[in-house]
């Protein structure tokens, strides 16, 4: 069955210092690949995604993040956080062909920033 | 544009009741879906539409209904809440029906069952 997952569920890291935030999935072939961030109170906005290509993608707010087919991952990193980066992330999925925009999300790493 | 709205932004409902939760796009967007997000799950799909007229089902549909008469409201049915379906939902949207389209989403309701 496809799935993602997000090993952490809590970071907590201390502004200016770097970030990376897990993500591995399980799919039949290599799918498109999201991050999306949830700030407290709000919906989701969309900070970057894979098709194909370079595997180092980048994104808005500073982030990037690398495809690894081999590890079936899809990290997030930044190499400096900001307190207002404090938020949940959502690494997510979506079907190569065949299938509708039907994403599958993982369970979310939720950010906390010290000053 | 307002992008993709949701009402109401709160709710409180007794079990057995029935409620709709409104969604709309004013981005003439063709595919439009809800999702419900419970702590520690994600948020997982539970029903989706690729065009006025056309709904299909998502990952966890029980207990909810759709229909989409025009291309910008896409509202969800609750017909008898139970606690099981306390959540925040959200509606999203997208320009095309394939995967790699971006989804944009709406602020989401907080809904409660008691």
């Amino acid at each position: 069955a496809q799935s993602v997952t997000q090993p952490d569920i809590h970071i907590t890291v201390s502004e200016g210092a770097s970030l990376e935030l897990r993500c591995n999935y399980s799919y039949g072939a290599t799918p498109y690949l999201f991050w999306y961030v949830q700030s407290p109170g709000q919906g989701l906005q969309l900070l970057l995604k894979y098709f194909s290509g370079d595997t180092l993608v980048q994104g808005i707010k500073g982030f990037e993040a690398e495809f690894k087919r081999s590890q079936s991952s899809f990290n997030l990193r930044k190499p400096s956080v900001h307190w207002s980066d404090a938020a949940e992330y959502f690494c997510a999925v979506g079907p190569l062909s065949g299938g509708y925009n039907k994403l599958i999300f993982g369970a979310g790493t939720r950010l906390a920033v010290h000053p | 544009n307002a992008g993709v709205t949701q009402t109401p932004k709160f709710q409180v409902l007794k079990t057995g009741q029935s409620m709709t939760l409104q969604c709309a796009q004013d981005m003439n967007h063709e595919y439009m879906s809800w999702y419900r997000q419970d702590p520690g799950m994600g948020l997982r799909l539970i029903h989706y539409s690729v065009g006025a007229g056309i709904t299909d089902q998502g990952e966890v549909p029980n207990g909810y209904n759709v229909s989409r008469s025009t291309t910008e409201d896409f509202p969800l049915r609750l017909l008898s809440a139970a606690p099981s379906q306390t959540s925040v939902y959200f509606c999203a949207s997208s320009v095309g029906l394939a995967g790699y389209n971006e989804q944009f989403f709406g602020p989401g309701t907080r809904l409660t069952v008691l």
